[in-house]
């Protein structure tokens, strides 16, 4: 199974501000997907990362609000801009391998 | 689109008994992949089950075992002797085929484990 990490593990950022989150897989996927899991809810897709070319991004999020990076085939990068204190979620990657899909440990966001 | 259903936001059981949580999904694909993920407090998702839609046979991992009904679209998990540690969240989850799509989630059940 795919092993993946995430840093930071957690943050608390002030209003406003950026946080670009990371996401490395132990080996080449093609492609890596970015979850959001809001206190007390499921997980909702953000947008699916394929290697060189744009991100797809699900209904509600947007390019300006979430860019995301794929520079190669075991990393990716999402970056959270002008945050606000209803952006405050567990942010996780994740990807899919033989049939499954495997996620890394999440990024706690707190927005002040 | 696909929609996943969990209708029981909590459930508990005695250590050592036997729970059933419960799933329902809507699609109109005939070929899919069914997934039940467990999230203790560290929020890791874990694979605990999966479910390729064209088998009969319900997957078994162990202690935890699924009733899948294709017809019915109904997708329950069982949790046998159930231990301190399987007290999580669980997540149903649906997929399309393919090797790399992403998975639409139920809204959750809070499991809890009485010693």
């Amino acid at each position: 199974s795919a092993v993946i990490s995430q840093k930071p593990s957690r943050d608390i950022c002030q209003r406003g501000t950026s946080l670009t989150i990371q996401c490395q897989v132990d080996s080449q996927v093609t492609m890596m997907f970015w979850y959001r899991q809001q206190p007390g809810q499921s997980l909702t897709l953000i947008a699916t990362a394929n290697q060189g070319s744009e991100a797809t991004y699900e209904s509600g999020f947007v390019i300006d609000k979430f860019p995301i990076s794929r520079p190669n085939l075991t990393f990716s990068t999402l970056t959270v801009s002008n945050m606000s204190p209803e952006d405050s979620s567990i942010y996780l990657c994740s990807v899919g391998q033989n049939y499954e899909q495997y996620f890394g440990p999440g990024t706690r966001l707190t927005v002040t | 689109a696909q929609t996943v259903t969990q209708s029981q936001p909590e459930m508990s059981v005695q250590e050592a008994e036997t729970v059933t949580l419960s799933c329902t999904y809507d699609t109109s694909e005939s070929d899919y992949y069914l997934f039940w993920y467990k999230q203790p407090p560290s929020r890791q998702m874990i694979l605990v089950i999966r479910q390729e839609a064209y088998k009969q046979q319900n997957a078994t991992e162990n202690r935890f075992s699924v009733n899948f009904q294709k017809a019915a679209k109904s997708f329950s998990l069982k949790i046998s002797d159930s231990q301190l540690g399987d007290a999580a969240m669980y997540f149903c989850a649906y997929r399309s085929p393919g090797s790399a799509r992403q998975l639409t989630f139920g809204s959750g059940t809070q499991l809890t484990v009485l010693p």
